[in-house]
């Protein structure tokens, strides 16, 4: 298995560019979440899926930024325009949620996350 | 709501020695614990997890974690570090129950391994 795959892995941009993140999860996973990574907030959810649906997206920090999920192997993370501050690692993760027990347990697979910097 | 802290942003030990990464959480629920770790330049891995049974639980790399509910804590730990140890290490919580997938992660602890 490939794993959880991200593109591009390295981005830089002007400010006001918009920029386009893209996700492949691992093949069968029904659940896919966006991650921001910055030193000085630490790893945020953004928003996450749960068969194409977006479930939670509260974490998404302002309209500047939209997630989309149109079939089960591909999600993109827009941000439009980008501002400097959006500066940060964005990672996509995917998880099959197992109901062996009245409760499910899932662990989340990390694809390497693509650096974005916005100058 | 779930919450994670982590005592430590970094922490150094001497290659042989006893790894201590601390962890505390607070939850509404009943919680679910996850360690994971960041290589750098990498996503993250999952180290050891925490569900159910037993409160002691073993990870890969020879780690481990324990489960202290009076203390609502999940410390990790490795008895002798490694130099392939060096790396950051997240504590995360969610809820148990069903249908709520979302990870709560605490800020982050950077294990250094001093030769």
């Amino acid at each position: 298995d490939a794993g959880v795959i991200q593109s591009p892995r390295h981005e830089v941009t002007e400010m006001g560019q918009e920029v386009t993140l893209r996700c492949k999860p691992i093949s069968g996973h029904d659940y896919l979440f966006w991650y921001r990574q910055t030193m000085m907030r630490g790893l945020e959810l953004l928003i996450y899926f749960n068969n194409n649906v977006p479930i939670d997206d509260s974490g998404m920090p302002e309209d500047r930024f939209s997630a989309k999920m149109p079939n089960a192997s591909f999600s993109t993370l827009k941000i439009q325009p980008s501002e400097p501050r959006d500066s940060a690692v964005y990672f996509c993760a995917s998880s099959l949620v197992l109901q062996e027990w009245r409760d499910s347990y899932n662990e989340q697979f990390f694809g390497p996350g693509t650096r974005l910097t916005v100058l | 709501a779930q919450s994670v802290t982590q005592l430590g942003s970094h922490v150094s030990v001497s290659e042989g020695a006893l790894v201590l990464l601390r962890c505390n959480y607070s939850s509404s629920v009943p919680p679910y614990l996850f360690w994971y770790v960041q290589y750098p330049n990498q996503g993250l891995q999952l180290l050891l997890k925490y569900t159910t049974g037993a409160t002691l639980v073993k990870g890969i790399n020879g780690f481990e974690a324990e489960f202290k509910k009076s203390e609502t804590s999940f410390h990790l730990t490795k008895p002798s570090a490694h130099m392939s140890d060096a790396a950051e290490y997240f504590c995360a919580v969610r809820a148990s129950n069903f249908g709520n997938e979302k990870l709560t992660f605490g800020t982050g602890t950077r294990l250094t391994i001093i030769p």
